[in-house]
């Protein structure tokens, strides 16, 4: 069954830095990916999606790449403010099912 | 922007109850979703419709039914609620098989004593 793993669980930066959230998917038979962000006890908010004919998406200060050969996508935060803090997980899709969730990682950025 | 409303946000019921959790969305999307949340397991799926009166059970249907008599409108039924049922329940809406990006309601933390 295909899994989604996102490494590290947990994320604790200052305010300033850019950061890399990993993401990795057990098949290639991608349709497509999704980063999503949750505040506690909210629900989740679209960030960005990438097709399986793409290789990133690009929204402000976010920006995801996806490298279908090696089952990875990567999430950039560009200059860290503390209003990024929150869970963000990634999901997988393949054609004609529903996505599948990472259990997401758990970003702190300090002032 | 589309909305997708939950009609709960905290609820708290009684083993053995017959607990109904509503989800609308206002965008006319065809593919509705019904997920529950838990630490350390993360999002699981419970049920999906991609059309009225369709239904598809997700990974862990056991203890769930839904209804979607309207296109708009997405019912979780939990037909004899139990106490590890206590999760947050998240509905999720997306425009069609061609464009799956995922609407998320604000979700409903229930309690189950």
């Amino acid at each position: 069954k295909q899994e989604v793993t996102q490494i590290p669980a947990a994320l604790s930066v200052p305010e300033g830095e850019n950061l890399v959230l990993n993401c990795s998917f057990t098949d290639s038979a991608i349709y497509n990916l999704q980063w999503f962000r949750q505040d506690p006890g909210k629900g989740l908010t679209s960030l960005l999606l990438i097709q399986s004919s793409q290789r990133e998406q690009t929204s402000g200060r976010l920006n995801a790449s996806l490298d279908k050969s090696s089952g990875r996508s990567t999430l950039y935060i560009a200059a860290s403010q503390p209003g990024d803090s929150a869970t963000y997980l990634c999901a997988f899709q393949e054609a004609g099912t529903a996505l599948i969730f990472g259990k997401g990682t758990t970003l702190s950025v300090s002032s | 922007d589309v909305k997708v409303t939950q009609s709960s946000r905290y609820l708290v019921k009684r083993t053995g109850e017959k607990v109904f959790l509503e989800c609308v969305q206002d965008m006319d999307h065809e593919n509705m979703f019904w997920y529950r949340q838990d630490p350390g397991l993360g999002l699981r799926l419970i049920y999906f419709s991609y059309d009225v009166k369709m239904k598809e059970k997700g990974d862990i249907p056991e203890g769930y039914s839904v209804s979607r008599e309207k296109k708009e409108r997405f019912s979780l039924i939990l037909e004899s609620a139990s106490t590890n049922q206590t999760s947050m329940y998240l509905c999720a809406s997306s425009l069609n098989r061609l464009n799956e990006k995922l609407f998320f309601g604000s979700g409903t933390q229930l309690s189950v004593l």
